[in-house]
């Protein structure tokens, strides 16, 4: 079976420029996660949908904003790059929420600012 | 509120050799998860293990080895007869509550030499 899908894989962008980033979950799964992990940093939680709705929201900045769609995929927004969000973008997925639901990461999508 | 310390930033040993990463949690919740994943230097996040606060029985798969005891709060991870492949970064994570978000540990790389 696939396994979430995050697109892109590789990203260049300058500063004050706008970025989108991609997650596909996994069949049937209608919870989707973000975290963003800077250079020798841990991932850390930036917000989660639950059947299209915002579920929990961590620490992401006001310049992202983030959204579920209809078949459950959901697209990162990043406004006003700044070169501190160069990072590594995680998605996961789950269906349904709490941690009896397993969450599955997919890939990452590298984020460079210049 | 919850975190999680992996105390160890980086261990370095010689192929063959043993080794142990220390996890230590902190919650107030009584239901909880704690997980384990490798990061190689290729970026994504491998699981390995996931283990719920009503279980605490040890588990080992092949050459890795978990011990969670909740009485100090910690789940450690045992490499028996480390090999080169093993070189990476592993995360601990704790997710609790309703919506699976995960905190993770700083993570501790590990150098495993020929």
């Amino acid at each position: 079976a696939a396994g979430v899908i995050q697109s892109p894989r590789h990203l260049i962008k300058e500063k004050r420029e706008t970025a989108t980033l991609k997650c596909y979950p996994i069949s049937r799964h209608d919870t989707v996660y973000w975290y963003q992990q800077g250079p020798g940093q841990d991932p850390q939680f930036l917000i989660s949908f639950y059947e299209k709705m915002q579920s929990d929201k961590g620490s992401i900045p006001d310049r992202f904003s983030a959204q579920q769609f209809s078949d459950y995929h959901s697209e990162l927004n990043m406004s006003s790059l700044e070169l501190g969000d160069s990072a590594l973008y995680f998605c996961a997925s789950s269906h349904g929420t709490g941690g009896l639901n397993e969450q599955f990461f997919g890939p990452g999508t590298r984020l460079t600012v210049l | 509120a919850q975190k999680v310390t992996q105390a160890q930033t980086e261990i370095s040993v010689v192929e063959k050799e043993d080794v142990t990463l220390d996890c230590v949690y902190e919650t107030r919740d009584t239901t909880y998860y704690l997980f384990w994943y490798k990061q190689p230097p290729s970026g994504e996040l491998v699981f390995l293990i996931r283990r719920n606060s009503f279980d605490e029985q040890n588990e080992i798969s092949g050459r890795y080895s978990w011990n969670f005891q909740k009485s100090t709060s910690s789940f450690n991870f045992t490499i028996t007869a480390s090999q080169v492949v093993d070189s990476a970064v592993y995360f601990c994570a704790l997710s609790v509550g309703n919506f699976n978000k995960f905190y993770f540990g700083s993570g501790t790389k590990l150098n495993v030499k020929p």
